[in-house]
């Protein structure tokens, strides 16, 4: 089974800040990874598939990077209404695996 | 639009049965794959299993922790996909979402997701 690390599982950040989430898979899973932001009692929203492509309908401020083991997910200039959880999936095989989630709170 | 909508999650005693269902609207079901899956505060996300689409048979996979006791099966007439819950378990309490998949096998879509408790 592939293991998604994801770190760390918490950080505080103001608005304006450039912040970045790491994944790391093992074994390696090539591009097949994405990024969901998910906000308290709502369902998870897809942001970002094939490891750096942009969902239809999510700004460009949410950009992803990596392949192979390592990635990340960056938001360029936090605003108030990016304040959730973010979690990463790997779909390249069976059991699709997720990591742990990052919780980014307002400082 | 895309709408998925669950619904069937409840209280169920250990042993017992549940039967999730899983509405779409907005796409042909017969085209996607569609996946269920879990969330529990202490676990975080688990994938549950997988329905192929129609191309594909329909054929299933699931995760270990589910296999023989979880069942996928669908109704494209109704635009549904269902998750048949046996022998239940404390440890499946979780919220119950299904995805829309995509051909590159990324999800598109998630539902509003279903509560599932597990309690005597």
């Amino acid at each position: 089974d592939i293991q998604m690390t994801q770190s760390p599982s918490s950080l505080s950040a103001s608005v304006g800040d450039r912040v970045t989430i790491t994944c790391r898979a093992s074994p390696g899973i090539s591009k097949s990874l994405a990024w969901f932001q998910q906000k308290p009692g709502k369902a998870p929203k897809s942001l970002i598939y094939a490891a750096s492509s942009l969902q239809s309908g999510v700004p460009s401020k949410f950009s992803g990077s990596g392949s192979g083991t390592d990635f990340t997910l960056t938001i360029s200039s936090l605003q108030p209404e990016d304040f959730a959880t973010y979690f990463c999936q790997q779909y390249a095989s069976y059991p699709l695996s997720f990591g742990g989630g990052t919780k980014v709170e307002i400082k | 639009e895309v709408q998925l909508v669950e619904s069937g999650g409840g209280l169920v005693q250990p042993g017992g049965s549940l039967r999730l269902s899983c509405a779409a609207s907005g796409f042909t079901l017969s085209d996607h794959y569609m996946d269920w899956v879990r969330q529990t505060p202490g676990k975080g996300l688990e994938w549950v299993g997988r329905s192929r689409n129609k191309a594909n048979s329909y054929t299933t996979e699931y995760a270990a922790s589910v296999k023989g006791r979880f069942t996928i099966s669908r109704d494209d007439s109704k635009n549904s996909v269902y998750l048949q819950m046996n022998s239940l378990q404390t440890d499946d309490t979780a919220v119950y979402f299904c995805a829309r998949v995509s051909s590159n096998y990324y999800y598109l879509d998630w539902g509003q997701g279903t509560l599932v408790t597990v309690s005597s």
